[in-house]
């Protein structure tokens, strides 16, 4: 049963224009969230998170919102740029102080020149 | 080198056969953990470590062992390889647990379970 959910498994887009990746969750004991970015043959690498008291963290082009009642937070990258290219996988911490994160399935994402 | 390294990056195996994967970080992270990536399931954890002799399970344990002697390995091993067990494993590391801290992960190896 797949507790973190990205339905979209590619996006395309095109340079300066927004990109929006979505995510669901289902348990709602999750309450720190994280979005993470991976390129092809390297490791994945933090990008941005939020916690459940918040409904939305900002760093540069990067925006996270959470919508706790709707159980769901989406990525906005804006201006989206060519070198954003790249899997981006949201994750949820719901363990408290284990250490342990759920992860989605990833969304990739093509930005076009 | 600094950082979190995997070693080997490809790995080719039969069936039955045990392999072990190995992860090393220069951090002193408290912090351990072994994922493996497949196409529909996104990353899945499979052990962690909070410290050296201090390991627990992640969601898909099954048919893996793992151990944290030394504060900067941690070996995954495959006991008796199956073709189901085919995927890219990701070692990372933080200096706390997930929340509000950072997870470094390493580059991942590639094992190939024929």
């Amino acid at each position: 049963d797949q507790q973190v959910k990205q339905n979209s498994p590619s996006l395309s887009v095109q340079e300066g224009r927004i990109s929006i990746l979505n995510c669901d969750y289902t348990n709602s004991m999750f309450d720190y969230f994280l979005w993470y970015k991976k390129y092809p043959a390297e490791g994945p690498t933090f990008l941005i998170s939020i916690s459940s008291i918040k409904d939305k963290n900002e760093d540069g082009r990067f925006t996270v919102f959470l919508n706790k009642s709707a159980k769901h937070l989406s990525l906005h990258i804006v201006p989206s740029q060519p070198g954003d290219s790249a899997v981006y996988f949201c994750a949820a911490d719901g363990s408290g102080n284990t250490g342990k994160l759920i992860f989605g399935q990833g969304t990739t994402l093509q930005v076009k020149p | 080198d600094a950082g979190i390294t995997q070693s080997p990056r490809y790995k080719i195996t039969e069936t039955g056969r045990q392999v072990t994967l190995m992860c090393h970080q220069t951090w002193s992270h408290s912090y351990m953990f072994w994922y493996r990536q497949d196409l529909g399931h996104g990353l899945r954890l499979i052990y962690y470590s909070a410290a050296a002799d201090i390991t627990d399970k992640g969601e898909v344990p099954d048919g893996y062992v793992v151990s944290r002697s030394k504060t900067e390995n941690f070996p995954l091993t495959l006991e008796s390889a199956t073709r189901s067990q085919t995927s890219v494993y990701f070692c990372a590391s933080s200096v706390g647990p997930a929340r509000y801290n950072e997870q470094f992960f390493g580059p991942g190896t590639r094992l190939t379970v024929l």
